[in-house]
């Protein structure tokens, strides 16, 4: 089985500030890694995955990942945010079956953009 | 890109009566769709898997006989809550995976849909 823990419910940030939303994961086995953005009253969007390779992984809207095995991290980051981020970021996992399984989802993280 | 379409996006029904969700895998055939269910300010929690041409596999606590999950094409699956109760009120949400390439490992989630049961 697994689980995601994502530290922050709710992150406020400035906007063109710089912003990390956390993740963390436990599993026994290898996983596939996932973050989903979903506006209000919206399903979910894939922002980026991790699947294998390159442990830096870049997705859309300037967002980026790097997954950490040792810390069996999976952070998500953006150099600069801007109003229309405002959203709810959701870290996800699945077990090596990919798609083939559900994902486990974290309790989600609500970006805040301040003016 | 894989698109999947969930419809209605906007349900409101009485209560005692039963409600049918659609998810449909629009470029793509999905022999396996999701469906889960999110409450407000709360994360998404699987509630069964969709196999098309087999009987859906539940999670732990839902109860299939009020959610009827069927799956008779690789594009379609639904869902009706039977005989809705206002505890039924909540964001429904399918997710579907591309069989083949790239998207295999990949989900692909509907719009969603909101149900409230008066």
């Amino acid at each position: 089985a697994q689980s995601v823990t994502q530290l922050d419910s709710q992150v406020p940030v400035f906007e063109e500030a710089p912003v990390e939303l956390r993740c963390n994961y436990s599993s026994s086995v290898s996983v596939y890694l996932f973050w989903y953005v979903q506006y209000p009253n919206q399903g979910l969007q894939l922002l980026l995955k991790y699947l294998s390779g390159s442990t830096l992984v870049k997705g859309i809207n300037g967002f980026e990942a790097e997954f950490n095995k040792s810390q069996t991290s999976f952070h998500l980051r953006k150099p600069s945010v801007h109003i229309s981020d405002t959203a709810e970021y959701f870290c996800a996992v699945s077990g090596p079956g990919g798609g083939a399984d559900g994902l486990t989802f974290g309790k989600g993280t609500h970006l805040i953009i301040q003016p | 890109g894989a698109v999947v379409s969930q419809h209605p996006s906007r349900v409101i029904c009485k209560s005692g009566t039963s409600v049918k969700i659609e998810c449909r895998s629009l470029d793509f055939q999905a022999t396996t769709m999701f469906w889960y269910r999110q409450f407000p300010k709360q994360s998404l929690m699987l509630m069964a898997t969709s196999n098309e041409g087999s009987k859906a596999t539940y999670e732990q606590g839902v109860e299939k006989d009020k959610f009827l999950i069927n799956h008779a094409s690789l594009t379609l699956s639904t869902l009706t809550v039977t005989s809705a109760h206002p505890e039924d009120s909540s964001f429904y949400i399918c997710s579907a995976r591309d069989q083949e390439g790239s998207g295999a490992n990949v989900l692909t989630f509907g719009a969603g849909s909101r149900l409230t049961v008066l």
